[in-house]
This record gives C-alpha cells, structure tokens and sequence, in this order.
C-alpha cells in the first residue's frame, strides 16, 4: 500500500512566523500536491509537483512556496504565517501526470496561526 | 466556480439501508473520482469511473456516471455505523492533471 506520511498531525504558530510542513510518500510516485480544507470550501490546490525540482501553482498559491529536492519528499512552506493560513493540510501523491491515476494522500496536517 | 456540488450535504440513515449521494459539474471531464474521508483524517480513494463509462462497481459501492447531465452519483448498499465519513466527488477535466473536488457529503450511519 501507498503510504503518505505527513510530518506533524497538529501544530501551533505564531503570525509571521516561518512554517515548515512536510510530506514523504513511499512509491515512487512522479506527482506531489499541497491542498488546504476548509469547511464550506472543500479542498483547494495549492501547490502541484510533477517532478523533482518541478512544481506549478494550483488554485490559492499566494503566501505559499513549495520545495521538491528528493522525488519522495515535498514540502509546503508558508513564509510569513499569517491568521487566516489556519487550516488544515492535506498532502497527496499519484503516479503519473494526468491519466486514470487516483490519488494518495497523508493524515493532514491540522494548523493554527495564532 | 469549477468545484463540483454534492447533495445531499448531509444524510442520516440507519444500517443496513442503502445510502445514496450525488455530484454535479461544469465541464467534460476525464475521469470521475470518489474519496472518503474519515474525521480528522485524510482522503482515502474508493472508485474511478472514466468517461466512457457509465456504471461501476466494487464490493457494496455502487457509482453511475451520466456525462450528458454531467453527474455521478455513488450508492452505498446495506450501511455499516462504520461507513459513517464525509464522500467527495472529484473529476479530472480533459487536458488538465488538476483534481477538482466536489463539498463533499456527511454520512451519517446509526447503529
């Protein structure tokens, strides 16, 4: 089974803090994706990676980068943490770009901005 | 908005009957996916439909895809209180390698 193994399960920043969030996935899968939850807006694109070093804005990439140095690893930076960044994180990963491939994704990452 | 609609947003039934959910979207799609979420957890895939087809199964889940009214919908058979998750519908537009996902659908199983 595909394992998508996200770093922190909840975690806790300060506004204008620098955020780390980070994924592993464990198939060798080509594509890596960054969403956000939120209630009453479902999931959003923020970041996709086809490959490694590779990446490409989603829906709401503003106030995120994103990093992919190792094919198995991409992680979600948020640069100067504001409030309404409280979310919570889901990372995903699939096989090959486009095509019938479903996607995998970790347990989220529930973060608060305070 | 591109995001698929789900209804019913809610559904409160009781095991063992049969739980029914439906998605709407905008475009000619690819492919049509269903993921369930349990709470506090992430997506997990259940079935892919591609647009050439028009019904398909896997154990007790049941999905119907109708490209002409631009709608799918996934029946769940004999309920379980652990099929109690939200469901969200996701489609793949052609020419895109973008997920869209539908608000999902709260699923509500009483023991």
């Amino acid at each position: 089974d595909v394992k998508v193994t996200q770093s922190s399960r909840y975690l806790v920043k300060r506004t204008g803090e620098k955020v780390f969030l980070e994924c592993v996935q464990d198939m060798d899968h080509e594509n890596m994706f960054w969403y956000r939850q939120d209630p009453g807006l479902g999931l959003r694109l923020i970041y996709f990676s086809y490959d490694v070093k590779m990446k490409e804005k989603g829906d709401i990439p503003e106030g995120y980068s994103v990093s992919r140095e190792k094919k198995e690893r991409f992680s979600l930076i948020l640069e100067s943490a504001s409030t309404n960044q409280t979310s919570m994180y889901l990372c995903a990963s699939s096989l090959v770009q486009g095509g019938n491939q479903p996607q995998h994704f970790g347990d989220g990452t529930r973060l608060s901005i305070l | 908005s591109q995001q698929g609609e789900e209804d019913p947003q809610a559904l409160s039934i009781q095991e063992g009957e049969n739980a029914t959910m439906n998605c709407s979207y905008k475009t000619s799609i690819n492919n049509l996916q269903w993921y369930r979420q349990n709470s506090g957890r992430g997506l997990v895939h259940l079935i892919l439909i591609r647009s050439n087809e028009r019904e398909k199964h896997s154990g007790r889940l049941r999905v119907t895809l109708d490209t002409s009214k631009k709608s799918s919908s996934l029946l769940i058979t004999a309920s379980r209180a652990a099929d109690t998750a939200s469901y969200f519908c996701a489609y793949r537009m052609d020419s895109s390698y973008k997920l869209i996902f539908g608000s999902g659908t709260r699923l509500l199983v009483r023991p």
